[in-house]
């Protein structure tokens, strides 16, 4: 099956730039989406197709894909901001046909 | 505006069994796939199953197959999930999902629902 592969922890300072990465074999090939979980909550969408925003995303958040990585941006982080980041992609050779990212926790200090 | 509200959840004893409900509104519900997706207490995103807009197609994860069933009631709006010879690693928060997309991302999520296996 197809893994992929964040750091457990982020560490940023408001205001600052953060970026959560996704690895994974060619992830480039593959559509990336990215989720935002606040303590508590269900799961927000905040970028899918590698890029693009959701409405009402704002656009500090922005992603990319290339190569073996992918990465989630959070631009003038916020404090607001503080939550647990999973990447995810779908791969209809793969079994499980969705495959989730351990998940990354920002802290903004 | 698009809500889903999932129901069913409680505790339950290893080997038994509970439906899961997700009632869904704000959209055309009989157009989407949907999904079932749980997470771990403490734990990261796990995909459990997903079905097609007319129910034709469905897909488990292997951690699951053979034990739940998904399906779907359009003229309901609603999605479900049969959970039996439940076990004590089925423990999690359950949400569902809508699917979207040729290379499918879950948006929105319900507010999930507590599956809790113990003796």
């Amino acid at each position: 099956s197809y893994v992929l592969t964040q750091p457990p922890s982020v560490s940023v300072a408001p205001g600052k730039t953060a970026r959560i990465t996704c690895g994974g074999n060619n992830i480039g090939s593959k559509s990336v989406h990215w989720y935002q979980q606040k303590p508590g909550q269900a799961p927000v969408l905040v970028i899918y197709y590698d890029s693009d925003r959701p409405s009402g995303i704002p656009e500090r958040f922005s992603g990319s894909n290339s190569g073996n990585t992918a990465t989630l941006t959070i631009s003038r982080v916020e404090a607001g901001d503080e939550a647990d980041y999973y990447c995810q992609v779908w791969d209809s050779s793969s079994d499980p046909h969705v495959v989730f990212g351990g998940g990354t926790k920002l802290t903004v200090l | 505006q698009v809500q889903l509200v999932e129901s069913g959840g409680g505790l339950v004893k290893p080997g038994g069994s509970l439906r899961l409900s997700c009632a869904a509104s704000g959209f055309t519900f009989s157009d989407y796939y949907m999904s079932w997706i749980r997470q771990a207490p403490g734990k990261g995103l796990e995909w459990v199953s997903y079905i097609s807009s007319s129910g034709s197609t469905i897909y488990y994860a292997d951690s699951v197959k053979g034990r739940f069933t998904i399906s779907r009631d359009n003229a309901k709006n609603s999605l479900y999930l049969q959970m039996n010879s439940l076990r004590a690693e089925d423990t999690a928060v359950y949400y569902c999902a809508r699917v979207s997309g040729d290379f499918p991302w879950f948006d929105p999520w319900g507010q999930g629902t507590l599956v809790t296996v113990s003796s």
